[in-house]
């Protein structure tokens, strides 16, 4: 069973709007960490932002935010005022003892 | 923040050779690095966990004797591919381990991109 489920192959957003990326997950530790990373054309991961299952407020860095809803166990990425520069590949993960597993991940293309 | 590298970027063999891709944690030792892979359009794959001073960790159906992993310092894992085929062609990523339970609990490195013809 799939243990990050990313939904969306493609997104596409205009240009200084928001945007929502969705992630699923499955888990039945009570403590874990879930992640959303950033991979443009170039190949390289860039750490976004993270939450972890205790973190009692949404994580937010700069433009990202994550909007964690535990019950629902959906932690969707939203991306704020969308750059052109955010067209890339984006990367849902949780950490699973000392691994991380990633969704299959949502390419986002930003229009001018 | 925290830097690894890769080396080389990218790399084109001829079928049959092995290649050696090394993985460097520059400003931090880590005990735990990661190997993954990635095939276009599709997601990462990790292939194995790799401990300073122990034998690295495979995932099932990751063929220890063809992906032979080193970890021979808290700063550098190497992954050389042995006798490669064009279905070994591939994005190689690793990461490097520091912080559990912390948003900083890998650092990627840049990635290699492997060619085999």
């Amino acid at each position: 069973a799939q243990k990050i489920t990313q939904t969306q192959p493609g997104m596409f957003v205009q240009e200084k709007e928001a945007v929502t990326l969705d992630c699923t997950y499955d888990t039945s530790d009570p403590s874990y960490g879930l992640f959303w990373y950033k991979q443009p054309s170039s190949g390289e991961m860039i750490f976004l932002i993270y939450q972890g299952s205790y973190d009692q407020q949404n994580a937010t860095e700069g433009r990202y935010s994550l909007n964690f809803q535990k019950a629902r166990k959906s932690a969707n990425l939203v991306i704020s005022a969308s750059q052109l520069g955010d067209s890339a590949m984006y990367f849902c993960a949780m950490r699973e003892g000392e691994k991380l597993v990633f969704g299959k991940g949502t390419k986002l293309t930003v229009n001018p | 923040g925290a830097v690894v590298s890769q080396h080389p970027s990218w790399v084109i063999c001829k079928s049959g050779t092995s290649v050696k891709i090394e993985c460097r944690s520059l400003d931090f030792q880590a005990t735990t690095m990661f190997w993954y892979r990635q095939f276009p359009k599709q997601s990462l794959m990790l292939m194995a966990t790799s401990n300073e001073g122990s034998k690295a960790t495979y995932e099932q159906g990751v063929e220890k004797d063809k992906f032979l992993i080193n970890h021979a310092s808290l700063t550098l894992s190497t992954l050389t591919v042995t006798s490669a085929h064009p279905e070994d062609s591939s994005f190689y990523i690793c990461s490097a381990g520091n912080s559990p339970g912390t948003k900083y609990e890998q650092y990627f490195g840049p990635g290699t991109r492997l060619t085999v013809t």
